[in-house]
């Protein structure tokens, strides 16, 4: 149990166009998912956290209007990197949690972002 | 933002070898989490404590949840090649702040067959 998918787990993109990594719960339903920021041999970076239904909230110094995401359903999130730019390219990590106070959260496999 | 501190850094270690690694903090957790991440992977759950003092195995791996619930500690026992990896701890609270993790920088195990 406690699948999370992601897509795609890889993507190439020039820069000044916009990506979508979709976030899926696959066996439960995830009221709060997280994203997260890798980068090389570093620890993970928590960007957003995102409630289904409601505003994502940001960490400080995340811009909002750059990472878009959208936490449409209880089991699926969406972050869009707008107007891409080399410096977004990274590891892109979702989670997601369910809904009881004990629930911890489960990664997905994460996305890798070229910007060219 | 705020950190655990988690050591060692990094091992190199022959197989067969245990090893043990911990995490502390300055403030209290009501839950540390485990976490394995191979390269280009996301971060798997390997053992989640809930209470301070619980001793938890999952097959060669063991961990604790510190009696002052700032620290844990996790043992991997008879090392394998496929115990290669970044091993990360967690913690979270229960109250405010979407119960966040707070994140150890990790310690990378490598081992030699």
């Amino acid at each position: 149990g406690a699948v999370v998918s992601q897509h795609p787990s890889r993507v190439i993109c020039k820069s000044g166009t916009s990506v979508k990594i979709e976030c899926r719960s696959l066996d439960f339903q995830a009221t709060t998912m997280f994203w997260y920021r890798q980068f090389p041999k570093q620890s993970l970076m928590l960007m957003a956290t995102s409630n289904e239904g409601s505003k994502a909230t940001y960490e400080q110094g995340v811009e909002k209007d750059k990472f878009l995401i959208n936490h449409a359903s209880l089991t699926l999130s969406t972050l869009t990197v707008t107007s891409a730019h080399p410096e977004d390219s990274s590891f892109y990590i979702c989670s997601a949690r369910g809904t009881a106070l004990t629930d911890t959260q489960y990664f997905g496999p994460g996305t890798r972002l070229t910007v060219l | 933002g705020q950190q655990l501190n988690q050591s060692p850094q990094s091992m190199f270690i022959q197989e067969g070898e245990d090893v043990s690694m911990n995490c502390t903090s300055s403030s209290i957790f009501n839950t540390w989490l485990w976490y394995k991440q191979d390269p280009g992977e996301g971060p798997v759950l390997l053992i989640a404590l809930y209470k301070a003092g619980e001793l938890t195995s999952n097959g060669r791996l063991t961990a604790q949840f510190g009696i002052t619930r700032k620290d844990s500690f996790l043992n991997i026992s008879a090392s394998i090649p496929s115990d290669v990896g970044i091993y990360f701890c967690a913690g979270q609270r229960y109250a405010g702040n979407n119960r966040k993790l707070i994140w150890g920088l990790g310690t990378s195990l490598a081992v030699n067959p």
